[in-house]
């Protein structure tokens, strides 16, 4: 069955440090998104992505974020310069339809 | 987004039926009743989606009130890999790209 998979499973960094997670998304779907969980805390949504440009960004989306789909496969979530509160799970999700398919995460974490 | 309510836990006994409840009584009616599951360490899962009728698939069952103002998951008979937080979300479906809203769930204990 296709899946979602994302790498690294764990990212380690220093304040103030750009990282990049990245997501391979099912082949067939066309709409694609990030969300975190902070450790004990709700899945929120970050942004949502389709056709080549962002649909829908949250507030904690800002300026640090982006999100790239630099091939046709590959789906990129890059913070520019983190913070120790951005240490949390990301999860990339793609979608065909209504049904979001969530990849296993990455653990980001900001020393 | 609409709003849902649902029990912070709850606990079952595996091989038995569990039946996870969710108000969700400022429905409109466009919104369509999401579920999805969270098992420990993992990202979430899709697990079944209705409008009206009733609804059946190979991981559970959809029991939507006539008012559409509640509804009830099923798990006809649960496993312990069944152990997980349980979202019952609501969308309108107006654009196949809507984010999901989640809440705190349920989390299914599940008893060996």
């Amino acid at each position: 069955e296709p899946e979602v998979t994302q790498t690294p499973s764990h990212q380690v960094t220093q304040m103030g440090q750009e990282v990049i997670l990245r997501c391979v998304p099912i082949s067939n779907h066309l709409y694609f998104y990030w969300y975190r969980q902070i450790l004990g805390q709700k899945v929120e949504f970050l942004v949502s992505f389709y056709n080549n440009e962002i649909s829908e960004k949250s507030e904690i989306f800002d300026d640090q974020f982006s999100v790239e789909r630099p091939d046709g496969s590959n789906f990129t979530l890059k913070i520019r310069s983190t913070k120790l509160e951005d240490s949390a799970m990301y999860f990339c999700a793609s979608s065909e339809s209504y049904e979001q398919y969530f990849g296993p995460g990455t653990r980001l974490t900001v020393t | 987004d609409a709003k849902t309510t649902q029990p912070n836990s709850m606990e079952s006994n595996e091989e038995e039926p569990v039946h996870l409840p969710c108000n969700h009584s400022t429905i409109s009616g466009t919104d369509y009743i999401h579920w999805y599951r969270q098992l420990p360490s993992q990202g979430p899962e899709y697990v079944i989606h209705g409008l009206t009728s009733n609804v059946n698939n190979r991981m559970a069952s959809l029991a939507i009130a006539e008012d559409r103002k509640s509804s009830t998951l099923i798990l006809h008979r649960a496993t312990l890999r069944d152990a997980a937080v349980y979202y019952c979300i609501l969308s309108e479906q107006m654009n196949r790209d809507d984010k999901i809203i989640f809440g705190k769930g349920t989390r299914l204990h599940i008893l060996p």
